[in-house]
């Protein structure tokens, strides 16, 4: 299966700042999701990126907030723009495992916002 | 719509005890389903997944689950814990969607598993 290099593994940051998180798959996916992981909760889809379009938000998120970037096949960046608090998380990028029926994720980013 | 329920939030189990992990599930549709699993400070690793086939499946480090169909249950089971297994574990389904996207999955809120000498 894919294997996923996330970074940075976890970072703490000011309010009000940026924070990108980048995700590099050793292989081509057309696909690549990202999720987050609030305290104590489970994990939520935040958008589908797709190289070469507009990423996908679900429900409750928006691009001014996550903006996402899809340069090409083996990589992918989600931005957590003017960060609060409430922001403070893991967050996840996850790609379609070979021959489909499933997922692979990377290690993870935790953010702390203080 | 889908949806999954982890019906205990933490498992305590002393080390070498059997235990269960429940997870029961609601979907209009079929789905795969997996369990996952998330040490301290890490990502999610897969642990299993059915997608077809025997009800029965075997994971990496000695889980196994079982589908049952008709109680919409996809329990994990390990006979022998080891302290080592201290994780969280989730389970998810994936809609079978035929001839479009994959789908995303949906996750469960995860039990906490901890293992104690």
């Amino acid at each position: 299966s894919a294997v996923i290099s996330q970074k940075p593994s976890r970072d703490i940051c000011q309010r009000g700042t940026s924070l990108t998180i980048q995700c590099q798959v050793d292989s081509q996916v057309t696909m690549m999701f990202w999720y987050r992981q609030q305290p104590g909760q489970s994990l939520t889809l935040i958008a589908t990126a797709n190289q070469g379009s507009e990423a996908t938000y679900e429900s409750g998120f928006v691009i001014d907030k996550f903006p996402i970037s899809r340069p090409n096949l083996t990589f992918s960046t989600l931005t957590v723009s003017n960060m609060s608090p409430e922001d403070s998380s893991i967050y996840l990028c996850s790609v379609e495992a070979v021959g489909g029926n499933g997922y692979t994720f990377g290690s993870g980013t935790r953010l702390t916002v203080v | 719509a889908q949806s999954v329920t982890q019906l205990d939030s933490q498992v305590p189990v002393f080390e070498e005890a059997p235990v269960e992990l429940r997870c029961n599930y609601s979907s209009s549709v079929s789905v795969y389903l997996f369990w996952y699993v998330q040490y301290p400070n890490q990502g999610l690793q897969l642990l299993l997944k059915y997608l077809s086939g025997s009800t029965l499946v075997k994971g990496i480090n000695g889980f196994e689950a079982e589908f049952n169909k008709s109680q919409t249950s996809f329990h994990l089971r390990k006979p022998s814990v080891h302290i080592s297994d201290t994780a969280e574990y989730f389970c998810a389904v994936l809609p079978m969607n035929y001839g479009g996207s994959q789908g995303n999955l949906i996750f469960g809120k995860g039990t906490k598993l901890s293992v104690k000498p």
